[in-house]
């Protein structure tokens, strides 16, 4: 069935080095994909996203990879920051809008 | 841009009684909203898919008559927990469909005495 998950639960990461958080998905038909952050008690908020026409995006310290092949995705966190610790969801879009979260990693920074 | 709005972040209330969950697209017009719950250290279930003016799409193993969703206008839904019971207690969020990316409540969390 349709599914998306994540290599790895729990990340510690030093301050000020790079992160890394990977996701794979399984449905090679779905097009667009999205990297959210989720701080204690509040909702996801988005960060970036990729469409399957792309490979790799960039934003402001962040950067999203998508490989196709392997139906892996990642999101790479430059420059981590206590204040990047939060939980991080990939979604992808399965279509009428509707997006399968995967399971979550939850990244940690040590000052 | 793109903000939603959830109201009450927060609302105990006792089993038997029900609870009303407002959703807010604020500064868009939603034309989809997504209802999803999420458990401690869980990832996000969509629970249902929220169109204006027409009646909501719920996802399998989702109770329609527990769970109802009212979306009366591009810029708010409402959720509904009818005859609410302890297991019911959970995080709910909601989102907006702007485009093709969903824009997120903050949650409301409820506790089911």
């Amino acid at each position: 069935g349709e599914s998306v998950g994540l290599h790895l639960p729990t990340l510690s990461v030093q301050e000020g080095d790079n992160s890394i958080i990977n996701c794979a998905y399984s449905n090679s038909a779905s097009d667009y994909f999205i990297w959210y952050k989720q701080e204690s008690g509040k909702g996801p908020q988005f960060i970036i996203d990729i469409r399957s026409n792309m490979d790799k995006r960039q934003g402001q310290r962040v950067t999203v990879l998508l490989n196709k092949t392997v139906k892996h995705l990642s999101l790479q966190i430059a420059a981590t920051q206590p204040g990047d610790s939060a939980v991080y969801f990939c979604a992808e879009n399965i279509g009428g809008g509707k997006l399968i979260f995967g399971q979550g990693t939850e990244l940690s920074v040590k000052p | 841009g793109a903000v939603v709005s959830q109201h009450p972040s927060r609302v105990i209330c006792k089993s038997g009684t029900s609870v009303k969950i407002e959703c807010r697209s604020l500064d868009f017009q939603a034309t989809t909203m997504f209802w999803y719950r999420q458990f401690p250290k869980k990832s996000l279930m969509l629970m249902a898919t929220s169109n204006e003016g027409s009646k909501a799409t719920y996802e399998q193993g989702v109770e329609k008559d527990k769970f109802l969703i009212n979306h009366a206008s591009l810029t708010l839904s409402t959720l509904t927990v009818t005859s609410a019971h302890p297991e019911d207690s959970s995080f709910y969020i909601c989102s907006g469909s702007a485009d093709e990316t969903q824009y997120f409540g903050p949650g409301t969390r409820l506790l089911v005495l």
